[in-house]
């Protein structure tokens, strides 16, 4: 059974509008990541939260907001949706302290129309 | 800039030969570092961590690591068709907050 379980595994999304990708881990770790992948930008690290506060943001646009609801669940909003935004997100965890290995999900692929 | 650069972008053995992927970082705050791969249409699995200068070896993968020149690389002997997929190095200097990967190597293991 995954571990790590993202919602929904693929979408298409208008120009301008938003969407939520959703994301939920089993693996009682304590830190949650958000990456991108595109042809352009392989595994670009976008943000890294620890016990539902953020560590770390490397994605210069307020266009992608993180949200937690709760310490295994970290989803991401995406607003004002642009054609470059198409890629696959993918959702990591680790468990900090003990080698921090990351774990991801199997990605959710977006692609704006 | 990429702070983690991989080479080659690809690579093609054949069944039972040994493959090696390098990869060298730009920030000398990096003293973690992780080689993962990702088969298609899947997310990245983790292959193995190296932390401290010399070789680490786990079964068919043997990953060294030269801090002072920021250079660490990945051998697999014995390379399977399985072994077929993108190969990334990633690498981080807290161990927790972020993790930079590289462009991947892709290899292709010619039955």
């Amino acid at each position: 059974d995954p571990k790590i379980i993202q919602k929904p595994k693929y979408l298409v999304a208008v120009t301008g509008s938003e969407k939520i990708l959703i994301c939920e881990q089993y693996l009682g770790h304590n830190a949650m990541y958000w990456y991108r992948q595109s042809a352009k930008k392989p595994l670009e690290f976008m943000f890294s939260y620890s016990y539902q506060k953020l560590m770390d943001n490397q994605t210069a646009s307020s266009r992608f907001q993180p949200q937690s609801s709760k310490k295994n669940h970290l989803d991401l909003q995406i607003t004002a949706l642009k054609p470059d935004d198409s890629a696959t997100y993918f959702c990591a965890s680790s468990q900090v302290g003990t080698g921090n290995t990351l774990y991801f999900g199997e990605g959710s692929r977006l692609i704006v129309v | 800039q990429q702070k983690v650069q991989q080479s080659p972008e690809s690579l093609s053995v054949p069944e039972g030969g040994m493959a090696s992927l390098n990869c060298t970082s730009s920030d000398r705050n990096f003293q973690y570092f992780w080689w993962y791969r990702q088969h298609s249409g899947e997310g990245p699995k983790a292959l193995m961590s190296i932390f401290s200068d010399g070789d680490k070896k786990e079964g068919r993968f043997t990953a060294h690591l030269n801090k002072a020149s920021l250079h660490v690389s990945l051998h697999i002997r014995d390379s399977q068709p399985s072994d077929s997929a993108l190969y990334f190095c990633a690498a981080s200097n807290t161990g927790y907050q972020n993790f930079y990967f590289g462009k991947g190597t892709s290899l292709t293991v010619i039955p």
